[in-house]
């Protein structure tokens, strides 16, 4: 069981540049989360997925679009990095809202 | 909405002594409340949930949480600190109506020799 995986573990991209943070999950989870984590501001979620074909907003969804592909995937994507959306991003999944499934983290670096 | 305040950016205890880290909760409805901690360069693990049974909830390596409703608060304690249990730890929220989990701030845990 490999739990929460994602791609890629370090990226660094020039301002402007695009590119997408891909999640999978093979617990058979329904919601899944994404987080940004910066020092001092803890988690702060940018959008969630309750259900297949479903997305919201979370806190800080500014820059970013998401997609829920299907049950197993959900994607991240950021169309105009900017040096602010350096941080570390992770994803997350729940069955219900008791116990969330993290995964390791993608570093993102916008210079 | 439903947030979190955790007291304290950094704790330092001794190894030995008793931990104690803070969290008060904000939740128009009951809440549900969890501990995860995170080490260097990993992802976050759960330590302990409350989901409305037992207010004095126990949870992995030793840790215990009281959920106390009149005081907003859901504070992690350990009795006695291990060096092992140099980390941040996350106080979370969440509600049964909405799938959204919301984290504090986080509170980094040092302990002295």
């Amino acid at each position: 069981n490999a739990g929460v995986t994602q791609t890629p573990k370090f990226q660094v991209l020039k301002t402007g540049q695009s590119m997408t943070l891909q999640c999978a999950q093979d617990m058979n989870h329904n919601s899944m989360y994404w987080y940004r984590q910066d020092p001092g501001m803890g988690l702060r979620l940018i959008y969630y997925s309750a259900s297949e074909g479903t997305t919201d907003k979370g806190e800080v969804p500014n820059g970013y679009n998401v997609s829920r592909l299907n049950k197993r995937e959900f994607s991240l994507r950021l169309e105009s990095a900017a040096p602010s959306q350096t941080s570390v991003y992770f994803c997350a999944s729940t069955r219900t809202v008791t116990e969330a499934f993290f995964g390791q983290g993608t570093r993102l670096t916008v210079v | 909405a439903q947030s979190v305040t955790q007291l304290g950016s950094h704790v330092s205890v001794s190894e030995g002594a008793l931990v104690l880290l803070r969290c008060n909760y904000s939740s128009s409805v009951p809440p549900y409340l969890f501990w995860y901690v995170q080490y260097p360069n990993q992802g976050l693990q759960l330590l302990l949930k409350y989901t409305s049974a037992a207010t004095l909830v126990k949870g992995i390596n030793g840790f215990e949480a009281e959920f106390k409703k009149s005081e907003t608060s859901f504070h992690l304690t350990k009795p006695s600190a291990h060096m092992s249990d140099a980390a941040e730890y996350f106080c979370a929220v969440s509600e049964w109506r909405d799938d959204k989990i919301i984290f504090g701030k986080g509170t980094r845990l040092h302990i002295l020799p």
